[in-house]
């Protein structure tokens, strides 16, 4: 089924390990994004891309990075795992950028990371 | 201060009858507003999505209205069903259509249950 798929579902994290979350759409999308999902808040963005190649940092960056190789695929690290970035990760593709297009995003089914 | 603002936080109603969900914002300058439905352990799923020239939108039993003078929207909900139960997402587009990127803002979403 074509959207977008998101590795692994969930993962428990000692603190000071690092992982990469892994994220890919076969929907040929321009765009692609990195969103953190806290309880009883808005999805924060931490990294998007506007193409293969180019990225850049959202609204909470901090403890994490990202890389845009090919079109498909978005990973992103956290590099020394903390507390705080547990939570659950949403990565979402779109056609166009948010401001310009009628076009909803498509977003993975999440991976929920918890840092011990 | 977030800048979308949604009510109620949560809503409990009976399978059949009818619910208004509400969103206010103070994103400026507003590109469009978008209505997603989140199942819980899902990614969200977009529901409508209205530009500044739209007063309502369906999508089969959704109904969502726009007044952008006021910057309210709200998300109606006919002879809800149980599968209709799920987190309702309120996402504001900041821009204007020549930008090359326009950044959402997300609200923190209504808890909806339906009971039989």
């Amino acid at each position: 089924n074509a959207g977008v798929t998101q590795t692994p579902k969930f993962r428990i994290l000692k603190i000071g390990q690092s992982m990469t979350l892994q994220c890919t759409q076969d929907m040929n999308h321009n765009y692609m994004y990195w969103y953190r999902q806290d309880p009883g808040m808005g999805l924060k963005l931490i990294y998007y891309s506007v193409g293969a190649g180019i990225t850049d940092k959202g609204e909470v960056p901090n403890g994490y990075n990202v890389s845009r190789s090919t079109t498909e695929d978005f990973p992103l690290r956290l590099e020394l795992a903390a507390p705080s970035q547990t939570s659950v990760y949403f990565c979402a593709s779109s056609y166009d950028s948010a401001g310009r297009s009628n076009y909803g995003y498509t977003f993975g089914s999440g991976t929920r990371l918890t840092v011990v | 201060k977030n800048q979308v603002e949604q009510s109620p936080q949560s809503l409990i109603i009976l399978e059949g009858k009818n619910c208004t969900l509400q969103c206010n914002y103070t994103v400026s300058p507003f590109s469009n507003l978008r209505w997603y439905k989140q199942d819980t352990g899902r990614g969200p799923v977009s529901l409508t999505i209205m530009t500044f020239s739209e007063n309502t939108k369906s999508n089969g039993r959704y109904t969502a209205t726009l007044d952008a003078d006021t910057k309210q929207s709200s998300l109606h909900i006919t002879a809800s069903q149980l599968s209709d139960s799920a987190s309702y997402i309120c996402v504001v587009s900041a821009g204007v259509p020549t930008d090359s990127w326009g950044k959402l803002q997300f609200g923190a979403g209504t808890q909806v249950v339906v009971t039989p």
